[in-house]
């Protein structure tokens, strides 16, 4: 089945530039969605397709996907933007809708 | 305003069964696919099952195949799993999940704690 795999952790400073990645076969063929998870609260979808925002989603957060690695890119980060982060597309196999690992984002 | 409310976890021994629901609403519950997907406790995601908008086609993850069905009521706007043989690894939460215009999930539950314990 299809793998999708992503840092552990990251940090990153409040209004600084926090980029994740999600690496997997190819991944650029595909559309790749982006959630953000707070502790003890249900996934919230931040990135459709690649790249593009569902409404209510600031502009802070945009996507870009190439080759093998797909990225979301939060700019100016904020406290509020701590969480954890997980990409997910579809594909033909057994199990086809596939999430990776997850993200968790610190700011400092 | 989409809202989707899952029901029905729980703590139940291994070799039991749960019936898991989630009751929608601010959408025409009949033209989306819906999913269920589960998170073990400090776990990430994982997919476990999804139904077409008729109710006419199903998929399910090989880790619950033949345990676990899905369905879906369109006149009362809900969709359902039936999990049968549980096991201690199918503790988790299990959200309900909308799907998107393309293959992504845009709007989620709130989650319903499944608990597998002797």
């Amino acid at each position: 089945s299809y793998v999708l795999t992503q840092s552990p952790s990251i940090s990153v400073a409040p209004g600084q530039t926090a980029r994740i990645t999600c690496g997997g076969n190819n991944v650029g063929s595909k559309s790749v969605h982006w959630y953000q998870q707070k502790p003890g609260q249900a996934p919230v979808m931040v990135v459709y397709d690649d790249s593009d925002r569902p409404s209510g989603i600031p502009e802070r957060f945009s996507g870009s996907n190439s080759g093998n690695t797909a990225t979301l890119t939060i700019s100016r980060v904020e406290a509020g933007d701590e969480a954890d982060y997980y990409c997910q597309v579809w594909d033909s196999s057994s199990d086809p809708w596939v999430f990776g690992g997850g993200t968790k984002l610190t700011v400092l | 305003e989409v809202q989707l409310l899952e029901s029905g976890g729980g703590l139940v021994q291994p070799g039991g069964s749960l019936r898991l629901s989630c009751a929608t609403s601010g959408f025409t519950f009949s033209d989306y696919a819906m999913s269920w997907v589960r998170q073990a406790p400090g776990k990430g995601l994982k997919w476990v099952s999804a139904i077409v908008g008729s109710g006419g086609s199903t998929y399910y993850a090989d880790s619950v195949k033949g345990r676990f069905t899905i369905s879906r009521d369109n006149s009362k706007n809900t969709l359902y799993l039936q999990m049968n043989s549980l096991r201690v690894e199918d503790t988790a939460i299990y959200y309900c999940a909308k799907a998107g215009h393309t293959d992504g999930f845009d709007y989620w539950g709130q989650g319903t704690l499944v608990t597998v314990s002797s």
